[in-house]
């Protein structure tokens, strides 16, 4: 069964430092997403991504995140300069398209602990 | 915010069925009702959705109200496997997000 794929599963990093989270959604979706969640928090939407840009993005999505499509594979979750309160759980997800009724399908996520 | 209320945690006894409940008076016509669940803090993983129309498929099955106020989704022989959070989510009309809440603890009990 197509599932999406998050590396590493793992990242320590230090506050300050520019991190990359990589993500290869299913093969025939066109539509990407990242959330978050912090430990003990709700899931939290990030930001879409259709047909190479930005299609919605949340209050936490600032300018210390980017996001891009290297290739035709992968998906990545930049955070440029990174804060104690960016550790978290942060999944990527994928749909066939946007329309209402469509699933999206998460991967297992990467865990993002900022020291 | 959510649209959708739960309540906070159920038990359930394996082997029986899990009717997990959940409200969303406020829904628009044309707003489908998702189920996803999470186990640990692995990600969220896609069950069942539906906009009108009862559903079911290998996982489980999804009622939804006459007037959409509300819904259940029904795990009809609960395992151990299946303890996790449920959330209901209404997807929003002409956006791409899950808004998540806090969903529903399932803990299934031998």
């Amino acid at each position: 069964e197509p599932e999406v794929t998050q590396t590493p599963s793992h990242q320590v990093t230090q506050m300050g430092q520019e991190v990359i989270l990589r993500c290869v959604p299913i093969s025939n979706h066109l539509y990407f997403y990242w959330y978050r969640q912090i430990l003990g928090q709700k899931v939290e939407f990030l930001v879409s991504f259709y047909n190479n840009e930005i299609s919605e993005k949340s209050e936490i999505f600032d300018d210390q995140f980017s996001v891009e499509r290297p290739d035709g594979s992968n998906f990545t979750l930049k955070i440029r300069s990174t804060k104690l309160e960016d550790s978290a759980m942060y999944f990527c997800a994928s749909s066939e398209s946007g329309a209402a009724g469509t699933e999206a399908f998460f991967g297992q996520g990467t865990r993002l602990t900022v020291v | 915010d959510a649209k959708t209320t739960q309540p906070p945690s159920m038990d359930c006894a394996e082997g029986r069925a899990a009717n997990l409940p959940c409200n969303h008076s406020t829904i628009s016509g044309n707003e489908y009702v998702y189920w996803y669940r999470q186990i640990h803090s692995q990600g969220p993983q896609y069950i069942i959705h539906g906009l009108k129309n009862n559903e079911t498929n290998e996982m489980a099955s999804l009622i939804i109200t006459e007037d959409r106020k509300s819904s259940t989704l029904i795990l009809p022989h609960a395992t151990l496997r299946d303890t996790a959070v449920y959330y209901c989510i209404v997807r929003v009309v002409n956006t791409d997000k899950l808004i998540f809440g806090t969903g529903t603890r399932l803990q299934v009990f031998p």
